[in-house]
């Protein structure tokens, strides 16, 4: 199957700084990444869809200047989540989209603000 | 009312159980239904595809699709310990429409 690795796994940082998120797919070209959020115990929310060459479209409620997407590339997606609070501490998953049916989830980045 | 609601759980069964897992929605317009399989601190796995109403089966899984009911399952056979880790569903209304996930059944196997 697809592959799509995140780069960092887990990261701690300090409350107020920015923390980088990276989704490639490592396998296959993705015109089309997902980034999503997951709380414990919770479902996947997602928070925005990236497509390569143009802006991110925005989930409503999610903050656009705060959760910067960057999407350089067919197999690189970067979310950067800006100024974080210990209230940004979750889950983050991102994933690919290989064909208009399927898409490839990454293992996810687990962040957390002190 | 959300639009995709799922038991959470967590469900525990004895190695060899059938295990059934259900969600149920509101939108009569989704027309995909995926289940995926995620295991602890992990990414989601796609496990099975469905379009529209009916079942499918690939090895000890089978999806079943009630539109009419608005209703899916999961039923996994003879279940192993492999098999723990919480089960979401996820639908969508056309092929590059947003997928909307439930919150996911925490099921363990026990040897």
């Amino acid at each position: 199957g697809a592959v799509v690795s995140q780069h960092p796994s887990w990261v701690i940082c300090k409350s107020g700084t920015s923390v980088k998120i990276e989704c490639r797919s490592l396998d296959f070209q993705a015109t089309t990444m997902f980034w999503y959020r997951q709380f414990p115990k919770q479902s996947l929310m997602l928070m925005a869809t990236s497509n390569e060459g143009s802006k991110a479209t925005y989930e409503q409620g999610v903050e656009k200047d705060k959760f910067l997407i960057n999407h350089a590339s067919l197999t690189l997606s970067t979310l950067t989540v800006t100024s974080a609070h210990p209230e940004d501490s979750s889950f983050y998953i991102c994933s690919a989209r290989l064909t208009a049916d399927t898409q490839y989830f990454g293992p996810g980045t687990r962040l957390t603000v002190l | 009312q959300k639009e995709v609601e799922q038991d959470p759980g967590p469900l525990s069964v004895p190695e060899g159980a059938i295990v059934s897992l259900n969600c149920t929605y509101s939108n009569s317009a989704f027309q995909y239904f995926m289940w995926y399989r995620q295991y602890s601190r992990k990414g989601p796995e796609l496990l099975m595809y469905t379009y529209s109403s009916g079942n499918k089966e690939d090895g000890r899984f089978t999806a079943q699709v009630d539109k009419s009911s608005k209703y899916i399952s999961l039923f996994i056979r003879d279940s192993q310990p492999s098999d723990s880790a919480t089960y979401l569903c996820a639908m969508r209304n056309n092929q590059g429409g947003k997928l909307i996930f439930g919150q996911g059944t925490e099921l363990s196997v026990k040897p």
